[in-house]
């Protein structure tokens, strides 16, 4: 099983710019989650998948963020404009489903660098 | 809500030394509770999880917790650590009910000395 997959691993942009992160959930797997971890705030949820629908985008720290799962095998985190502050290491996990009984399996993790 | 507080942001140990990381967790309600690591430049791992049952859980790697709800404690240990061990490690809540999401602690970096 090749696990969580997450693109691009790095990713260093100049504010202003659009940044898209990607995720690939394991296989038979339903629920996708996105995570964001700083030193500041540690690691926070932005928002969760069940079977493709959005549940629960509380998260998301504000409009420039917009994420989407198009089908079960892919799922994109969007931050259009990006700004300094939104530095950090963005994770995807997935799960057989959105209850916590179930183990949450994380990515490698994008670490983005906005100037 | 729930919030959980990892005591020690950093905790050093010798080799073949037993450790302890403590955290603590506040909910009104029941919960679930898991310690996932974090090996550098990697992402998060599961390391044990307590669901229900006995209150003493074994995990991976030859980690186990221990569920104390009167203290509202979940501290993980290990007997004897080895240099592999050197990671971050998560402390994590959820409700057992309603919205189950994941709360984190703010972590606790052990490092393993030789």
């Amino acid at each position: 099983d090749a696990g969580v997959i997450q693109s691009p691993r790095h990713e260093v942009t100049e504010m202003g710019q659009e940044v898209t992160l990607r995720c690939k959930p394991i296989s038979g797997h339903n629920s996708l989650f996105w995570y964001r971890q700083t030193m500041m705030r540690g690691l926070e949820l932005l928002i969760y998948f069940n079977n493709n629908v959005p549940i629960d985008d509380s998260g998301m720290p504000e409009d420039r963020f917009s994420a989407k799962m198009p089908n079960a095998s892919f799922s994109t985190l969007k931050i259009q404009p990006s700004e300094p502050r939104d530095s950090a290491v963005y994770f995807c996990a997935s799960s057989t489903t959105s209850g916590t009984r179930e183990t949450q399996y994380f990515g490698p993790g994008t670490r983005l660098l906005v100037l | 809500a729930q919030s959980v507080t990892q005591l020690d942001s950093q905790v050093p140990v010798f080799e073949e030394a037993p450790v302890e990381l403590r955290c603590n967790y506040s909910s009104s309600v029941s919960v679930y509770l898991f310690w996932y690591v974090q090996y550098p430049n990697q992402g998060l791992q599961l390391l044990l999880k307590y669901l229900s049952g006995s209150t003493l859980v074994k995990g991976i790697n030859g980690f186990e917790a221990e569920f104390t709800k009167s203290q509202t404690s979940f501290h993980l240990r290990k007997p004897s650590v080895h240099i592999s061990d050197t990671a971050e490690y998560f402390c994590a809540v959820s409700e057992t009910q309603g919205a189950q999401k994941l709360v984190f602690g703010q972590g606790t970096r052990l490092t393993i000395n030789p």
